[in-house]
């Protein structure tokens, strides 16, 4: 079946650090890509997508310069939080797409900033 | 602007009790629209989906109600246990394109 993976599941950094969180699309070929964030309280906010032979598109109030994500294949994701403060705490999802409409999403990394 | 709204921002419900669930839009290219259900500590978990073709979507307990010209859903869960106790989310998308926007959520309480 398909599944996505996320890596850590749990983090805690110190405010002004930075950390990397992995994604891993297994039993299908993604096509796409996004990242959300579900800080405190709050609801799914999407912070960037990626798609195949597109560029990242980040959404606004996200940039490429705090939330830098690589790929290597569509399967494989990861995306860094920079300089990280508090407001930066939350949920962070991956979700990838096949060929359908349907988004699976994993586990989610949660981000304790200190 | 909240694309994607929901209603109410929580619901008490007995059990047996059918619940409830608002959702409205206003981008019209959405035409794709999941309800999540998240657990506390959880990531969220597709529940149903709809898409722009069906006016209807049944699974199990779960139906969704789409009336298309006023961008409205609802999400009825029939026979609520106190298992279905979580916040629901509505989503939007372009089908194949967009990430999806999502609802503020509802949080749905389920009492024995």
């Amino acid at each position: 079946g398909a599944l996505v993976y996320q890596y850590p599941r749990r983090t805690i950094c110190k405010s002004g650090t930075s950390m990397r969180m992995e994604c891993q699309a297994v039993g299908f070929q993604a096509t796409s890509v996004a990242w959300y964030r579900q800080s405190p309280q709050k609801t799914f906010e999407l912070i960037a997508l990626s798609t195949v032979n597109s560029a990242i598109k980040y959404e606004q109030n996200f940039t490429q310069e705090k939330f830098p994500i690589s790929h290597p294949n569509l399967s494989f994701s990861s995306m860094t939080v920079l300089n990280a403060y508090l407001e930066d705490r939350g949920l962070y999802l991956c979700g990838a797409r096949g060929g359908g409409a349907e988004q699976f999403f994993g586990p989610g990394t949660r981000l304790t900033v200190l | 602007q909240q694309q994607v709204r929901q209603s109410p921002q929580s619901l008490t419900v007995w059990e047996g009790e059918t619940t409830i669930l608002n959702c409205s839009y206003e981008d019209s290219t959405f035409d794709y629209f999941p309800w999540y259900r998240q657990f506390p500590g959880k990531s969220p978990a597709l529940l149903i989906a709809i898409s722009l073709v069906s006016n209807k979507k049944e699974d199990g307990r779960f139906t969704i109600f789409f009336n298309k010209r006023e961008k409205k859903l609802s999400l009825h869960i029939t026979d609520s246990q106190p298992g279905d106790s979580a916040t629901y989310f509505c989503a939007a998308s372009e089908r194949y394109a967009q990430g999806l926007t999502f609802g503020l959520g509802t949080r749905v309480s389920v009492f024995p």
